[in-house]
């Protein structure tokens, strides 16, 4: 099956500051790409997307390409903010069916 | 649209009694998933179905644990009897298909405290 994996948080930023949270994935095939973002106390919710190889998916600033020959879907963001503090989670669409393979999760705080 | 609705959003148990945690999809959401979410395992999936059929239970950890979904808005998660390492968020999720592409939408989650 698939299996994702996450840089290992906590990371923490200063407000401003650039963001990256590494993600790789291995797959039978090519999967859709996810990131989820989890706010204190929340169920996740689809922070972005991307379903083909070269894909970029981007929202709220946050920006991540499905990279098929690093196996690689980095999520990125130019500049924190405290609002951001949250936490990350990578996900793999299954070959079939909607089954989402998930990463470990990765803590983000942003400081003011 | 409401969004994925779960019940209780707390619940605080003693050892050996039963639990049941309820869900209400998304109307049109012809998929339904049920995960639990824990520091040392992080999210796993439970059991997922499909237009009220269970697809895939391989994740439901052993038999004190059971899902039903009666009709296409309504959905439960029983533990019986509950044991301390039940202790976890529960989450309900649902979506359009069961396309890869599709995009899950998460409840808020039942915090389970089992004592």
């Amino acid at each position: 099956g698939n299996s994702v994996t996450q840089m290992e948080g906590p990371v923490t930023l200063s407000e401003e500051a650039f963001l990256t949270i590494n993600c790789t994935y291995t797959a039978t095939g090519y999967p859709s790409l996810f990131w989820y973002v989890q706010y204190p106390g929340e169920g996740l919710q689809l922070l972005l997307k991307a379903t083909k190889a070269d894909d970029k998916g981007s929202n709220k600033g946050f920006e991540a390409t499905y990279r098929k020959e690093t196996t690689s879907f980095h999520l990125e963001k130019g500049s924190v903010q405290v609002s951001d503090s949250a936490v990350y989670f990578c996900a793999a669409g299954g070959t079939s069916y909607g089954k989402l393979t998930f990463g470990q999760g990765t803590i983000l705080t942003v400081h003011p | 649209d409401a969004g994925v609705i779960q019940s209780p959003r707390h619940e605080v148990t003693e050892m050996g009694q039963e639990v049941t945690l309820r869900c209400k999809p998304i109307s049109g959401h012809d998929y339904l998933f049920w995960y639990r979410q824990t520091m040392m395992r992080g999210l796993e999936l439970l059991i997922y179905f499909n237009n009220n059929v269970p697809i895939d239970d391989s994740g439901m950890p052993e038999d004190r644990f059971s899902a039903k979904m009666p009709n296409a808005s309504f959905s439960t998660l029983k533990i019986q009897p509950s044991e301390p390492r039940d202790s976890a968020v529960y989450f309900c999720a649902s979506s359009v298909s069961g396309g890869t592409q599709e995009t899950q939408y998460f409840g808020p989650g039942t915090r389970l405290l089992v004592l």
